[in-house]
């Protein structure tokens, strides 16, 4: 069965300073995995996905995932923090050949110091 | 402007009093899905539905029911709430979730906050 394990409930970071969102799943096939943000008050957005083509994907806002296929992780990464970054991020992973299903992590909160 | 509207956005009702939380998109998606969203927690599915008629359930859907008359309306409905369903919920939709479109996002709505009392 497969499930997302994200390491950390809150993160903070200072401005400029590097952002690592850590993620590890499970997956008995090849996974397809996912990165959403939700800011305060809204739903979730997609920042960026794996599809097995490049191991290193780019996502919107200057994030990006490397997919670490023997450490069954997809850390989430930006250089330089900006205080818009601070949201609330959820690692997702879904199954190749025929499921329907997406699971969620429990997600990590992006806290941006001055 | 494409996007998935939730109705309504906050609500606070008593325990037992059957209510029904809408959603509506307009990007023409097959598919659509109830999350429900604790801290802690995640988002977990309530109820999912791959095209119109067709509807199953997903990892927590007891107190819940859905229907799918409709291809952009996808109404999730408490029929005797308890206050074990106070909680943040989303509704999503994606394009397919067939394997030939496999990784199209789902697009989420703003949410409603349900309370109950």
């Amino acid at each position: 069965a497969q499930s997302v394990t994200q390491l950390g409930s809150h993160v903070s970071v200072s401005e400029g300073a590097l952002v690592l969102l850590r993620c590890n799943y499970s997956s008995s096939v090849p996974p397809y995995l996912f990165w959403y943000v939700q800011y305060p008050n809204q739903g979730l957005q997609l920042l960026l996905k794996y599809t097995s083509a490049a191991t290193l994907v780019k996502g919107i806002n200057g994030f990006e995932a490397e997919f670490k296929k023997s450490e069954t992780s997809f850390h989430l990464t930006k250089p330089s923090a900006h205080m818009s970054d601070a949201a609330e991020y959820f690692c997702a992973v879904s199954e190749g050949d025929s499921s329907y299903k997406l699971i969620f992590g429990s997600g990590t909160r992006l806290l941006v110091r001055p | 402007e494409a996007q998935v509207t939730q109705n309504p956005r906050y609500l606070i009702t008593v325990t037992g009093k059957k209510l029904t939380v809408t959603c509506s998109q307009n990007m023409n998606h097959e598919y659509m899905s109830w999350y429900r969203q604790d801290p802690g927690l995640g988002l977990r599915q309530i109820y999912y539905s791959m095209n119109v008629e067709v509807t199953d359930k997903g990892d927590v859907p007891e107190g819940y029911k859905v229907s799918r008359k409709e291809k952009r309306n996808f109404p999730l409905i408490l029929e005797s709430p308890s206050p074990n369903q106070t909680s943040l919920y989303f509704c999503a939709s994606s394009l397919s979730r067939t394997d030939s479109s496999y990784n199209s996002p789902l697009h989420f709505g703003n949410g409603t906050r349900l309370t109950v009392t």
